[in-house]
């Protein structure tokens, strides 16, 4: 049992390149979400799922888009970026009778050149 | 809009000294509270939650919290900390009957060190 995972790890882009981030998670949870982390501003929402095929914007929507084709999969993605998108991007998954408790992957760090 | 403050930003402590930590929420109705911590250069970790019942709950690794309803207040304690407790924690709250009670709504953090 992995939990959450994100691939990848690590990424160096250039200014205005594109990327997806990809979170898995098997523990057949309903709901994921994508935050990022910066310092002093805590987590902060980005998009979230419901459910397979649903999609919705959090609070930092702006630059990023997201996919959840499969109920286990949520994908992030970047089309321009911009320096202002340097961060930690963690995805989480929950379950609808868990309270919203939230279960965390490890994290891609991402730096915008 | 709801909002969970964390009072503290950084706490620096000496090994064995008692931790208390504050969070405070703005939300009226029924919720769902947490705690969680990052360790350096890891991911978020539960380490209590709050649902219903017995106010003061106790986590993992020595930690408690206690709901104090009337001061919509969910404070971390520990009585005696150790070096391995130097994280980042998070208090996060869930607004059960909110429309929006998909989401957590998270403190900024605090961020504490602790001295060997």
């Amino acid at each position: 049992n992995a939990g959450v995972t994100q691939t990848p790890k690590f990424r160096v882009l250039k200014t205005g390149q594109s990327m997806t981030l990809l979170c898995a998670q098997d523990m057949n949870h309903e709901y994921m979400y994508w935050y990022r982390q910066d310092p002093g501003m805590g987590l902060r929402l980005i998009h979230y799922s419901v459910g397979e095929g649903t999609t919705a914007k959090g609070e930092v929507p702006d630059g990023y888009n997201v996919s959840r084709l499969k109920k286990q999969n949520f994908l992030l993605g970047l089309e321009s970026a911009a320096p202002s998108q340097t961060s930690v991007y963690f995805c989480a998954s929950s379950y609808i009778a868990g309270g919203n408790e939230q279960f965390f992957g490890p994290g891609t760090r991402l730096t915008v050149l | 809009a709801q909002s969970v403050s964390q009072h503290n930003h950084h706490v620096i402590l000496s090994e064995a000294a008692s931790l208390e930590l504050g969070c405070n929420y703005s939300y009226g109705g029924t919720v769902n509270l947490f705690w969680y911590v990052q360790y350096p250069g890891q991911h978020l970790q539960l380490l209590l939650k709050y649902f219903s019942g017995d106010p003061l709950v106790k986590g993992i690794k020595g930690f408690e919290a206690e709901f104090i309803k009337s001061k919509f207040s969910f404070n971390l304690r520990k009585p005696s900390v150790q070096w391995s407790d130097t994280a980042e924690y998070f208090c996060a709250v869930n607004a059960r009957e909110d429309g929006n009670n998909r989401k957590l709504i998270w403190g900024l953090g605090t961020s504490l060190a602790v001295n060997p």
